[in-house]
């Protein structure tokens, strides 16, 4: 069974841009959520969705987005981008609905804002 | 064992140890409770996890305790291996669709 995919791997953006980055999950998992690793803030939650609706968000500002398709892939979208921005950005995937459970990562997509 | 009780960034271990890697979670009431381990350049792999109504799960030469009284979290790997070398995270959850992690512990195995 194939992996969660994230594409692209490597970008390289300069500030004011946006960028949007895909994920696959494992077939069958409908929950995607996706994190945002730096080496200062940790990890830290994005957002989840389960059948093409959010569930939860984390604490980033509006210019941070999402949506997930008919499908389970999802997308997210960084607009008007900001040094700060640079980490690398994971996409989890679940099997489960109604808990909290193992989260399936991708390998990220690790963003550069110059 | 190395290192119980308190969460160290850094954890050196001689090949063959047993390591202990620790962690405070913040949220009591916080129901889910789970170790990845993220190697160079790789997203965090499953190593274990375990619910509040348990203190203790054991897997393939890992073990995870966990103390609900003082919110703590431990990871216990028997024979560490060179390949066990990488940074650790606990994370815990309140059934609420998300992970929160914790700062990471590296441990690097000394041959």
């Amino acid at each position: 069974k194939a992996g969660v995919t994230q594409t692209p791997r490597y970008l390289i953006k300069t500030r004011g841009q946006q960028v949007t980055l895909s994920c696959s999950p494992i077939s069958g998992h409908r929950s995607v959520s996706w994190y945002q690793q730096t080496p200062g803030q940790g990890l830290q939650f994005l957002f989840e969705y389960f059948s093409e609706t959010q569930r939860n968000k984390g604490n980033f500002p509006g210019r941070f987005s999402g949506r997930q398709f008919s499908n389970s892939r999802s997308e997210m979208n960084v607009s008007t981008l900001e040094l700060g921005d640079s980490a690398l950005y994971l996409c989890a995937s679940s099997p489960h609905r109604e808990n909290t459970g193992e989260l399936f990562f991708g390998e990220g997509s690790r963003l550069t804002v110059l | 064992g190395e290192s119980v009780g308190l969460h160290l960034p850094t954890l050196s271990v001689q090949e063959g140890d047993n390591s202990i890697i620790n962690c405070a979670y913040s949220n009591s009431a916080s129901d889910y409770f789970i170790w990845y381990k993220q190697e160079s350049g790789k997203g965090p792999q499953f190593i274990i996890d375990i619910r509040s109504n348990m203190d203790k799960r054991q897997g393939q030469r890992v073990t995870v305790l966990l103390n609900k009284t003082v919110k703590h979290l431990s990871l216990q790997i028997a024979a560490t291996q060179p390949g066990d070398s990488a940074v650790y995270f606990c994370a815990e959850s309140v059934n609420d669709y998300k992970l929160s992690f914790g700062a990471g512990t590296t441990v690097t195995v000394r041959a």
